[in-house]
């Protein structure tokens, strides 16, 4: 089965600072990717996804990701974060036989 | 917004008492999915399912079962709660295999 790795828990950054967050995905195809994020007690919202064509996707609240097949990874960025940005963010990757699976998730911390 | 809804959102129950809990879509949608997440963790994919009577099991099934008998409705019952259950469980459905997965706003649910 597909595996996605989040490698960072925890990050911490300051208002108005950039931001990247880092996943890796295991599978055997191409993959479709997916970054959600989740406020506390809420469910996931979607930011962004990427199937096919321009490697560079654009999403919504100013994120964006870039698919790069050679490193098996699928970053988020943004320019500068907002403290409304502060929340949990999962990838996530659909395989062809349906089922999708998240990464343990990175939770953002932004400082005033 | 999506349409798909979870009840009851928060239930305490007692150690070996039956449960289901509920979900349901009103977007059509024939791929539908439970995930398990205790706070501040990984989503663990236990069930999914492709359509009507196409249920499969993901990585932590084995103490929980579900059923698709209608396509909007994916119930998943515990026979036998135990403290170990207690986390957040969350119901999701997609269109398609390159499609975003929309989700419910969980369920919480404490065994005692």
């Amino acid at each position: 089965a597909q595996s996605v790795t989040q490698p960072d828990i925890h990050i911490t950054v300051s208002e108005g600072a950039s931001l990247e967050l880092r996943c890796n995905y295991s599978y055997g195809a191409t993959p479709y990717l997916f970054w959600y994020v989740q406020s506390p007690g809420q469910g996931l919202q979607l930011l962004l996804k990427y199937f096919s064509g321009d490697t560079l996707v654009q999403g919504i609240k100013g994120f964006e990701a870039e698919f790069k097949r050679s490193q098996s990874s699928f970053n988020l960025r943004k320019p500068s974060v907002h403290w409304s940005d502060a929340a949990e963010y999962f990838c996530a990757v659909g395989a062809h036989n349906n089922d999708m699976r998240f990464g343990a998730g990175t939770r953002l911390t932004v400082k005033p | 917004e999506a349409d798909i809804y979870q009840t009851p959102r928060y239930l305490v129950i007692g150690t070996g008492k039956k449960i289901t809990l509920e979900c349901s879509q009103t977007m059509g949608h024939d791929k539908m999915y439970w995930y398990q997440q205790d706070p501040g963790m990984e989503l663990h994919l236990i069930h999914y399912s492709y359509g009507v009577n196409s249920t499969e099991k993901g990585d932590l099934s084995s103490e929980s079962t579900v059923s698709r008998i209608r396509t909007e409705h994916f119930p998943l019952t515990l026979e036998s709660a135990r403290p170990s259950h207690t986390s957040q469980y969350l119901c999701a459905s997609r269109e398609y295999m390159n499609t975003e997965a929309f989700f419910g706003q969980g369920t919480r649910l404490t065994v005692v």
